[in-house]
């Protein structure tokens, strides 16, 4: 157990539909990422948060999707007017320090499903 | 575009034997190396890390190294167990990413009893 916690674990809805997911992260833990999965794939990047703030996104990060962390703390994904090819595992991943090279924590990731 | 592979994507080996995962990266300018072990339904889990300024690292069963002059990179698994039966992934990361880890696709290792 990494002590990253997302929910909810699994999510179908149907196409159009929005959907959120949260992660919390180690709190002491200042840096979170997000990151998509596709089976048999490696990770991709999406975003990354510096306590509260965004501090990049991959081209992969439509207008569809947000993601917040007030307050530094938890964050949330939304993904609007979903699409079929959203279908993924969506990982949370926090890191403890504020330069790069540093290990990753995941979570346990969101399997979204869109019918 | 610079990418992260692997040679094979998947490796059968028996109870006991060591396992040696390889990965080909094409980026001259990585400085950070990280294997990860994902089981089903799981976040990726790390498992081991290497600088580039080393060329190898031990773990508890596990040992990582790395070959900058032909951009490689290897996990060796001593004694691999049934337990050890997972997608691995390499990651890399250069300075010049920021905070990204660049994944490769994966190889599927099946422990046989």
């Amino acid at each position: 157990d990494t002590g990253v916690s997302q929910n909810p674990r699994h999510k179908i809805t149907k196409r159009g539909q929005n959907v959120t997911f949260r992660c919390d992260p180690i709190s002491e833990h200042n840096r979170l990422y997000w990151y998509r999965q596709t089976l048999g794939q490696g990770p991709e990047f999406l975003t990354y948060f510096q306590n509260e703030a965004q501090l990049e996104k991959s081209r992969l990060l439509s207008d569809r999707f947000s993601a917040e962390r007030p307050k530094g703390s938890f964050s949330t994904l939304e993904i609007q007017r979903t699409e079929q090819g959203d279908s993924a595992m969506y990982l949370c991943a926090n890191t403890q320090g504020s330069t790069t090279n540093e290990k990753l924590f995941f979570g346990s990731g969101t399997q979204l499903s869109v019918l | 575009g610079e990418s992260v592979g692997l040679h094979l994507p998947t490796l059968s080996v028996q109870e006991g034997d060591n396992s040696i995962i390889n990965c080909a990266y094409s980026n001259s300018a990585s400085d950070y190396f990280i294997w990860y072990k994902q089981e089903s339904g799981k976040g990726p889990q790390f498992i081991i890390d290497i600088r580039s300024n080393m060329d190898k690292r031990q773990g508890q069963r596990v040992t990582v190294l790395l070959n900058k002059t032909v951009k490689h990179l290897s996990l060796q698994i001593a004694a691999t167990q049934p337990g050890d039966s997972a997608v691995y992934f390499c990651a890399e990361n250069t300075r010049a990413s920021g905070s990204r880890l660049t994944f490769g696709e994966g190889t599927q290792l099946t422990v046989n009893p």
